[in-house]
């Protein structure tokens, strides 16, 4: 069993739909969890970056951190063509640097 | 240069050749990172440098890999031998100390290796 899990998709939603991705965990010792977008044959980007559990808002992007369930979440309202991506969740422990745990990605398609 | 600069973008090998992928941090950066990506399995954490201190090397997947950072900046990824597993998108990334706040890391755009 993978540390983290990331269905892979792909997603395909209409535009200006709300879209939800998700990642499950195994290891309570995750602290810092991160939601980074990819574009084909680029690398990853940082979206959000959240600490231990709540939730962040940030434009059109909300992440949410349930650490009782060990659960993650990234929302993006109001979907446009330009969030077609992957999406990686990704998280790391106290104390372990930048060291980063991934999930697989989930593959948007954002249609007109 | 304004972000993380690998080289080369693309590299085709024969099975059994060594080959070497460098990554130009971005300045001021002191720690370093070398992830790789296959298709379907995520990113997966190889090698980290920080500073002068001795690197985390717990991700290299055998000992056909190794990586060096010369004078805190540059650093070289090697795979002697490869093998057709090898062929990957090894991405190099960046950060201020994440000791002190440098939560943040930014990636290159890969290097695409393909092993024939």
């Amino acid at each position: 069993q993978k540390e983290v899990e990331q269905d892979p998709g792909p997603l395909s939603v209409p535009e200006g739909a709300i879209v939800s991705l998700n990642c499950t965990y195994s290891n309570s010792a995750f602290q810092y969890f991160m939601w980074y977008r990819q574009y084909s044959r680029k690398g990853p980007e940082l979206l959000m970056y959240t600490y231990s559990s709540g939730n962040k808002e940030d434009g059109r992007f909300t992440a949410q951190v349930d650490k009782s369930s060990k659960y993650i979440s990234l929302f993006i309202r109001d979907s446009q063509p330009s969030d077609s991506a992957t999406y990686l969740c990704a998280m790391s422990f106290t104390g372990g640097g930048n060291k980063l745990t991934f999930g697989t990605g989930t593959q948007l398609k954002v249609e007109l | 240069g304004a972000g993380v600069s690998q080289s080369p973008s693309n590299k085709v090998t024969e099975k059994g050749k060594d080959v070497e992928l460098r990554c130009d941090p971005i300045s001021g950066h002191t720690a370093l990172y070398w992830y790789r990506q296959s298709l379907g399995q995520g990113l997966e954490f190889l090698i980290y440098f920080q500073g002068n201190s001795a690197p985390d090397k717990s991700g290299l997947p055998s000992d056909r890999f190794s990586a060096e950072r010369t004078g805190g900046s540059v650093s070289t990824l090697t795979i002697q031998r490869t093998q057709q597993e090898d062929s990957a998108v090894y991405l190099c990334a960046s950060s201020l100390d994440p000791g002190a706040g440098g939560n943040t890391i930014y990636f290159g755009e890969g290097s695409w290796l393909t092993v024939v």
